[in-house]
């Protein structure tokens, strides 16, 4: 079975603070992915990666940034946090096209 | 821009009712389409539909493809309260497999 495993479940951090949330597959998938989950508006793909120290932004990277730099570990780093970024990180990895992507559990983050 | 519609928002059903659960879509490089289930965590992984008309069966859940007029449905029969949980269709596309997703489907299953 694929697992996704991200560093924490809940967390919480203050305005302005830098912020990490890992991830780590066991699939040797190239391709990983970090989404945001929020009421009303479903995922929205911030950052994606298929290739160790390659990145591709997604819909909504403002404020963000990754950092992939051994194929089994992406991470998601906000660099100044704000209280619009609480919400649910969910990180997936996959394979090629014909595979599909797994994902974590999610860490959910609370900016006050 | 890449757009999935899913619908209804939302349903309300008793056990043993048959639902129907849409998702449309309007992407660039189109390659599956999936289906996920999310309960309290990660979604699941459901069904990956790359072919028109051909059905994909687990169990009471089934789902089915429409490449021409842009459309999925997935259909669960005889529900039961575990099948309460958010549907999410997504498309993916392009080389590195991204995936768009709709806003999801609610189902409440009330015994």
């Amino acid at each position: 079975d694929v697992k996704v495993t991200q560093s924490s479940r809940y967390l919480v951090k203050r305005t302005g603070e830098k912020v990490f949330l890992e991830c780590v597959q066991d699939m040797d998938h190239e391709n990983m992915f970090w989404y945001r989950q929020d009421p009303g508006l479903g995922l929205r793909l911030i950052y994606f990666s298929y290739d160790v120290k390659m990145k591709e932004k997604g819909d909504i990277p403002e404020g963000y940034s990754v950092s992939r730099e051994k194929k089994e570990r992406f991470s998601l780093i906000l660099e100044s946090a704000s209280t619009n970024q609480t919400s649910m990180y969910l990180c997936a990895s996959g394979g090629d096209s014909n595979q599909p992507q797994h994902f974590g559990d999610g860490t959910r983050l609370s900016i006050l | 821009e890449d757009k999935v519609v899913q619908s209804p928002l939302s349903l309300v059903v008793h056990e043993g009712d048959t639902v129907t659960l849409n998702c449309s879509y309007e992407v660039t490089n189109f390659r599956s389409l999936l289906w996920y289930k999310q309960e309290k965590k990660a979604p699941t992984f459901l069904f990956m539909l790359t072919s028109s008309g051909i059905e994909k069966k687990s169990g009471r859940l089934s789902s089915i493809l429409d490449k021409k007029e842009l459309f999925s449905i997935l259909n669960i029969t005889a529900t039961q309260t575990g099948d309460s949980a958010v549907y999410l269709c997504a498309a993916l596309t392009g080389a590195n497999s991204k995936l768009t997703f709709g806003k999801g489907i609610t189902l409440s299953v009330r015994p």
